[in-house]
């Protein structure tokens, strides 16, 4: 089985601050591991995945997570925070075992960020 | 390129009324899926597609249907709603590729509510 935890419902940070946005997860073998960004009245859009190689991923609109596999886990990251970023961000994990036939992405409950001007 | 619509975009429902909510990808992929999503509980996938006349479980399927006679429909059928089903409903379709993992892409979402 794979799991997902978002620990944070809500973060606030001020604008221009770094921001974290925490997730952690459970998968049998190794992990295919996605943040997705929700902005009011859309659906989710994707920002960045790991898939393997280098623990540090580089994504869309300046974000970036830290793959730890020892921690398991995988945090959201962004040098410098701006109020556009207010949204509700989701952490998801696929079993890189579970073979293309049962192609099913496990996702976190979200985090709602805010950045306060 | 509009990539995943769904119509409608709001619904209200009657208990016991049926209706079908339609998924379109016009990006070639094989895999589709509908999640439901409701506060405090993330997404939830209910049932999903691996390809044309293809339809599997996912986590929530009890009191829903699937069809997909089109690779680029995915339709997605309550055939008597309950107040439970309110939700807001999100169709995603990806690639299938083998040793990577392709993201999948939403749609903007259908708001329901089963009064």
């Amino acid at each position: 089985a794979q799991s997902v935890a978002q620990p944070e419902d809500q973060v606030n940070v001020a604008e221009g601050n770094p921001l974290t946005v925490k997730c952690t997860y459970s998968v049998s073998g190794n992990p295919y591991l996605f943040w997705y960004v929700q902005y009011p009245n859309r659906g989710l859009q994707f920002l960045l995945k790991y898939i393997t190689g280098d623990n540090l991923v580089k994504g869309s609109y300046g974000f970036e997570a830290e793959f730890n596999k020892s921690q398991t886990s995988f945090h959201l990251k962004k040098p410098s925070a701006l109020v556009s970023d207010s949204a509700l961000y989701f952490c998801a994990v696929r079993d890189m075992n579970s073979g293309a036939g049962s192609y099913q992405l496990t996702f976190g409950k979200g985090t709602k960020l805010s950045v306060i001007p | 390129n509009a990539g995943v619509t769904q119509t409608p975009k709001f619904r209200v429902l009657k208990t016991g009324q049926s209706m079908t909510l339609l998924c379109a990808q016009d990006m070639n992929h094989e895999y589709m899926y509908w999640y439901r999503q409701d506060p405090g509980m993330g997404l939830r996938l209910i049932h999903y597609s691996v390809g044309e006349g293809t339809t599997a479980k996912g986590e929530v399927p009890d009191g829903y249907n699937v069809s997909r006679l089109k690779k680029q429909n995915f339709l997605l059928g309550l055939e008597s709603a309950a107040p439970s089903q309110t939700s807001v409903y999100f169709c995603a379709s990806s690639y299938l590729t083998r040793g990577t993992n392709q993201p999948q892409h939403f749609g903007d979402g259908t708001r329901l509510s089963i009064l």
